[in-house]
């Protein structure tokens, strides 16, 4: 089973640039998550998606963070303008529910490492 | 929201030593507690969960352990390798399907 893709890798821009990131999940996962992860801090959430809907974006700074997922399928992230303290590792995850009905296992992808000059 | 506590920040152990990292959460409602694993340039790997109908779970070397009285569960790595040598995060869901809170990680450095 292919893991959660994400690209680009790395990304080095300056200040008041736009970036964009991407985001395949896990065949068949329903549910897609964005973390930003801090260097030396553990993710946040930034966005969750269900299919093509948002769950929770409570914590996306919408004043410059976008993030779509129109087919339900892939996802994208946007900084526009980026500001120095976003720079960290965007974190991509996807889940499905369990048989069960338990809490959906999370699976993350390797993330793309920002870097705001 | 939820508040997750992770001590320490960094362990160092001998090989073949056990190592023991300890997480607490203020939501009583929280009930889904997984811990990742980290390398450095890879993306978090789920090595244990556990669920708040459980006090203990194993697996080969890693064991959880919670307590929702006190709010708080614990990880424990027997017989460490170095390839155990990560950060390791600890995380708490309030509910099914909702996103994780994870505290800030433990940097693990097992020494041969």
């Amino acid at each position: 089973e292919a893991g959660v893709a994400q690209s680009p890798r790395y990304k080095i821009i300056e200040k008041r640039q736009s970036v964009a990131f991407w985001c395949n999940p896990i065949s068949g996962h329903a549910t897609l998550y964005w973390y930003q992860q801090i260097l030396g801090q553990g993710p946040k959430l930034l966005i969750q998606f269900q299919n093509n809907g948002v769950v929770d974006d409570s914590q996306l700074p919408k004043d410059r963070f976008s993030a779509e997922r129109l087919k339900g399928v892939d996802s994208t992230l946007k900084i526009q303008p980026a500001k120095l303290e976003d720079s960290a590792v965007y974190l991509c995850a996807s889940s499905h529910r369990t048989s069960g009905g338990n809490q959906e296992t999370q699976y993350f992808g390797p993330g793309t490492r920002l870097l705001v000059l | 929201g939820e508040n997750v506590e992770q001590h320490p920040s960094t362990l160092s152990v001998q090989e073949g030593d056990s190592a023991v990292i300890k997480c607490t959460y203020s939501d009583s409602a929280s009930n889904y507690f997984p811990w990742y694993k980290q390398e450095l340039g890879k993306g978090p790997q789920l090595i244990i969960d556990i669920r708040s109908n459980v006090g203990e779970k194993k697996d080969q070397r890693i064991a959880v352990t919670l307590n929702k009285t006190a709010k708080h569960f614990s990880l424990h790595i027997t017989e460490t390798q170095p390839e155990d040598s990560a950060v390791y995060f600890c995380a708490a869901s309030i509910r099914s399907g909702y996103a994780l809170n994870f505290g800030k990680g433990t940097s693990l450095l097992v020494t041969p």
